[in-house]
């Protein structure tokens, strides 16, 4: 079947503006990740969705950044008044059960540019 | 911090030759994965190695796992230009969601 798809695969916003970030993950994969990637570095940890558990928000790196995911499915990254420093590639990812136990497959990602 | 650092950071070979990356983590895990990753965008999945293995092979691929030294290594033989990419490893501990390290960008040249 389809890959993880996110959606825009390019954005650019001006500083203050709200965006948000879609994420459809694969069909019947429990366990919805959203990490971010700044140039040259690696992955940072946002925020893990986990069937209908909590989601833990451990990652995110301030009350502007938010993500809700609907009916068990798709994904929404919000970023509210956003600043210069939000400006990187945020990719989400699927896996089946359990995080950390199993193979993540990755979308595209988004680049997302603040001026 | 960082629970997986990569080592080194920059790797430059033939085609040909073969590759080794590193990485090392702190605490505990039931799960090591190695990652590559494609002009900045999405990642791809190469191998995962449990906590009671020690080695595991995937064509080209060789993993080792070193639980007693917190280490891991990813050995590509045989190199091609096509293997030029970012290598990251990650992190697993069975509920958490993985933690991945700053990558070893690997370049293969003709």
């Amino acid at each position: 079947g389809a890959g993880v798809s996110q959606s825009p695969s390019n954005k650019v916003t001006e500083k203050g503006k709200d965006v948000e970030l879609r994420c459809d993950p694969i069909s019947g994969h429990t366990a919805l990740y959203w990490y971010r990637q700044s140039l040259g570095q690696g992955l940072e940890f946002l925020i893990y969705f986990q069937g209908n558990s909590a989601p833990d928000k451990s990652g995110l790196p301030s009350d502007r950044f938010s993500a809700e995911r609907t009916g068990g499915s798709v994904s929404t990254l919000t970023i509210q008044r956003t600043q210069q420093e939000d400006s990187a590639v945020y990719l989400c990812a699927s896996s089946k059960g359990l995080a950390g136990g199993n193979e993540q497959f990755f979308g595209p990602g988004t680049r997302l540019t603040v001026l | 911090s960082q629970q997986g650092e990569e080592d080194p950071q920059a790797l430059s070979i033939q085609e040909g030759e073969n590759a080794t990356m590193n990485c090392s983590y702190k605490t505990s895990i039931n799960n090591l994965q190695w990652y590559r990753q494609n002009s900045g965008r999405g990642l791809v999945h190469l191998i995962l190695i449990r906590s009671n293995e020690r080695e595991k092979h995937s064509g080209r691929l060789r993993v080792t796992l070193d639980t007693s030294k917190k280490s891991s290594s990813l050995l590509i033989t045989a190199s091609r230009a096509a293997d030029t990419a970012s290598y990251f490893c990650a992190t697993g501990s069975g509920y958490s969601t993985l933690t991945f390290g700053k990558g070893t960008m690997l370049l293969v040249s003709p």
